[in-house]
């Protein structure tokens, strides 16, 4: 089956440091990969996403690479902000015909990041 | 706003209740997910909706969930006879159709069983 590990939180960092955040894969197939973002008080939004093979999904700052060799797909961010405290989920979609396209997730990796 | 709506955003129940949970999904689009995220498990897929229809119930945790969607909107969510474990957030998403699309979010639905 298909399921997506990735590391344990909560990470606390102070503002400015590098933040890499790991997500590993298994799937059955050739999943898309997401990182999604739930900031305090707010829903699930899409961050990044990267469709095969040695795509970079990037936006605010944050990229991650789609990795086939070692099925990875992990954040990272050059220099974080407090406003980048959330809780970051890792997911991949496998498409089915007819099956839609439910998404698997991580356990999900809180940030905290202090001045 | 054009965004996932749930309704309501807390529920608090006794062991043994029914609940039934809300989703309005953003307007015209087909696909509907409903997913649960419970402490330390992460977040599990439920059922998706195409239209009215659910192809997909493969998530749903036993016989005592089952869900429905109207008008190809409004999709609610029933658990009979809530147990404790049963508490959890539980959200839904909505899409268009097609391998590209981005599913959006609602905020959730806190439910907890006393």
């Amino acid at each position: 089956g298909n399921s997506v590990t990735q590391m344990e939180g909560p990470v606390t960092l102070s503002e400015e440091a590098f933040l890499t955040i790991n997500c590993t894969y298994t799937a059955t197939g050739y999943p898309s990969l997401f990182w999604y973002v739930q900031y305090p008080g707010e829903g699930l939004q899409l961050l990044l996403k990267a469709t095969k093979a040695d795509d970079k999904g990037s936006n605010k700052g944050f990229e991650a690479t789609y990795r086939k060799e070692t099925t990875s797909f992990h954040l990272e961010k050059g220099s974080v902000q407090v406003s980048d405290s959330a809780v970051y989920f890792c997911a991949l979609r496998v498409g089915v015909t007819g099956g839609g396209n439910k998404l698997t997730f991580g356990t999900g990796t809180q940030l905290k990041v202090e001045l | 706003g054009a965004g996932v709506s749930q309704s309501p955003s807390n529920k608090v129940t006794e062991k043994g209740k029914d609940v039934e949970l809300r989703c309005d999904p953003i307007s015209g689009h087909t696909a509907l997910y409903w997913y649960r995220q419970s402490l330390g498990q992460g977040l599990e897929f439920l059922i998706y909706f195409q239209g009215n229809s659910a192809p997909d119930k493969s998530g749903l945790p036993s016989d005592r969930f089952s869900a429905e969607r109207t008008g190809g909107s409004v999709s609610t969510l029933t658990i009979q006879r809530t147990q404790q474990e049963d508490s959890a957030v539980y959200l839904c998403a909505s899409s268009h159709l097609g391998p590209g699309a981005e599913q959006f979010f609602g905020p959730g639905t806190r439910l907890t069983v006393l």
